[in-house]
Parts: C-alpha cells; structure tokens; sequence
C-alpha cells in the first residue's frame, strides 16, 4: 500500500536556523507531490506543490522543496526560519490508484521556532 | 481565507447523541471530502463527493453518516459513537477529485470529543 513517511515528529529550532524535513513515499508509479502547513489555530493549508518539470519547488515564505525521485524523498527546506514559522507540516501524494489519484499524507512533523 | 467553513468548532457528545457536523464551501468546486485527523496518525480521507455523488467510502463505519445536498455542502451525522472516535474532522474541496495535481483547500475542522 502507499504509505508516506515523515521521521521528525518534532522539530524545535531557534531563529535563524536552517530547516529541513524529511519526507519519504513509498510509490512506484507517477506522483504529485505536496506539503500542506497549518499554523496555529488556521485551516491546513497548501505551503507548495510538484507536478512536473524542475525538481526544485519554491513555495510560499521562503520555503522550497526537492523532489528526489531515486530516493523517493521530497524534503521541505528554509535556509532561515522565523518564529512565525512555528506550525505543524504535512507531506502528501497524490497518486495514482484505480485509475484515480487519491491523497496519502503523513503524520506530520510539529515546528516550534524559539525568539 | 474563508474558502470552507466548518460548524461547530467543538463538539462534545455522549456515546447515546446524535449530533451531525457540516461543511460549507465558497469555492465553486465540485469535490469535497471529510478527512480524521488523529494525533499521531496521518489524515485518514473518509468519503468524497463529486457533483453531490459519493464516489469513495474508504471503510468508515456506519456510526459515520455523510450527507451532500449540493456542492457547497457536506454534513456527517453522527451518532452512536465510541470514545476512539474523538478526533478533529476536516471538511476540504477541490475542483474535482481525482484531478492530476489537484490542491485541496481545507476548513478549520470541528475538535470531536465523544465521552
């Protein structure tokens, strides 16, 4: 079955500092690729998204992701977070299943930015 | 961004209530979807709509009652439920479902607890 892993449940960092969070999916086929964000007390939201073309997606508030197809991977980066930034990131697939394309998120990975 | 609306918020219930959850979207899609959103687990998808026809039922039981009177609405009735079934529940949209790179815009979700 599909599946789609996110291995940092929680994340604290301090200002500043880079950010990284891994994503891993486990499907053969064509995918899209997604991370959704929700900051405290708001909707879940989309943050950026891959469909095709450059594997290097640049998303909203400096956020960007790589799409890494041998591996299977497309990890969520920010050279330098913000306290804002504090919020719960979801990685999601869209994949093909049955001749449709179903979403499969993962767990989530919990950010806290200390000031 | 008020794209989907969820009423209530917070809902407390009995294990012996009836009480149903609805779902508003301004978008102009034609997809929508109730997600459970538990700690620790990703986002279990429950049922689609498309054009008010249910098209996916992943399972869910039948204490789990979901209604579509139209695009714009989606109620799920509850009733006779477990404790297990306190969780936050997502109402999202999208244009249609099962769309190649299709974003899904989410409401705020209505916290759940079934004592």
């Amino acid at each position: 079955a599909q599946s789609v892993s996110q291995h940092n449940h929680h994340v604290i960092l301090s200002e500043a500092a880079s950010l990284e969070l891994g994503c891993n999916y486990s499907y053969g086929g064509t995918v899209n690729l997604f991370w959704y964000v929700q900051y405290p007390g708001q909707h879940l939201q989309l943050l950026l998204k891959y469909f095709s073309g450059d594997p290097l997606v640049k998303g909203i508030k400096g956020f960007e992701a790589e799409f890494i197809k041998s591996k299977f991977s497309f990890n969520l980066r920010k050279p330098s977070v913000q306290w804002s930034d504090t919020a719960e990131y979801f990685c999601a697939v869209n994949a093909q299943t049955s001749g449709t394309y179903k979403y499969i998120f993962g767990t989530g990975t919990r950010l806290k930015v200390l000031a | 961004e008020t794209g989907v609306t969820q009423t209530p918020r917070h809902l407390v219930m009995g294990m012996t209530n009836k009480k149903s959850l609805k779902c508003e979207q301004h978008l102009g899609h034609n997809a929508m979807y109730w997600y459970k959103q538990s700690a620790k687990k990703p986002l279990e998808l429950m049922f689609v709509y498309n054009f008010k026809e249910q098209t996916e039922n992943n399972s869910v039981p039948s204490r789990f009652s979901p209604e579509c009177p139209n695009s714009s609405h989606l109620f799920l009735h509850l009733h006779t439920l477990q404790p297990e079934d306190s969780a936050l529940y997502l109402c999202a949209s999208s244009q249609e479902p099962g769309n190649w790179g299709e974003t899904q815009y989410f409401g705020p979700g209505t916290r759940l607890l079934v004592l």
